[in-house]
């Protein structure tokens, strides 16, 4: 089973909410990742957690903030974003915490900020 | 630094053609090679890998082999189908001695006539 899951699927927020995306991966990866897509552009990488830390933070805005509570779950806490947030966010896994290794991607959520 | 360079698209094509979606990469070392594909509106897929030189990855008719000599990692599928309409990304893992992240060019979209 190589599958990684995301909710929601969509989601729609003003500019003054708080919201949370919710990554979820049962293959025993110690290694996950979330990335921001925009339209016709490759996933750029936002933060990597390596077994339950945060190991990489590629300066992103403050108003984004990652969590994992457990080796299994990856969560990203959304609060006060701006209309250029609106995107497709990505979660991925990794068996280990080397970067070479074959990352897994969960199908996303497409966000859109008003 | 590391980069990698495929071909622009749309790439449109009849079914039953070939494919061929050429793919380059500079860097150091021994990186390893992906293909990932993303259907419309969803997220990325594995679709096939290669590790070191002269290796060979395929799944679902796609192909590619890790030229190293070329510093190429071309894709090809004999005979496309309407199915395969997506954006195809060409990604670059470091080497093994190196923790950095995946880098993705900047994907082909590929569109399958009927």
């Amino acid at each position: 089973d190589t599958e990684v899951t995301q909710t929601p699927k969509h989601l729609v927020m003003g500019m003054t909410n708080k919201k949370s995306l919710k990554c979820e991966q049962h293959m025993g990866h110690r290694a996950m990742y979330w990335y921001k897509q925009k339209a016709k552009k490759p996933p750029e990488l936002m933060f990597v957690y390596s077994y339950e830390k945060l190991s990489i933070n590629e300066s992103v805005p403050s108003r984004f903030s990652p969590e994992c509570p457990n080796s299994s779950l990856l969560n990203l806490h959304l609060h006060a974003l701006q209309p250029e947030d609106s995107a497709l966010y990505l979660c991925a896994s990794s068996q280990g915490d080397r970067y070479q290794e074959t990352q897994y991607f969960g199908p996303g959520t497409r966000l859109l900020v008003l | 630094g590391d980069s990698v360079t495929q071909m622009e698209g749309p790439v449109t094509l009849s079914e039953e053609a070939f494919l061929t979606i050429n793919c380059t990469y500079t860097a150091t070392g021994y990186p390893s090679l992906f293909w990932y594909v993303q259907y419309p509106g969803e997220g990325l897929q594995l679709l096939l890998k290669a590790t070191k030189a002269d290796d060979k990855g395929s799944n679902k008719g796609f192909e590619a082999t890790y030229r190293k000599e070329t510093t190429s990692f071309h894709l090809e599928k004999g005979s496309v189908q309407v199915s395969d309409s997506a954006v195809y990304f060409c990604a670059l893992g470091p080497p093994m001695n190196r923790d950095d992240k995946i880098i993705f060019g900047k994907g082909t979209r590929l569109h399958i006539l009927p």
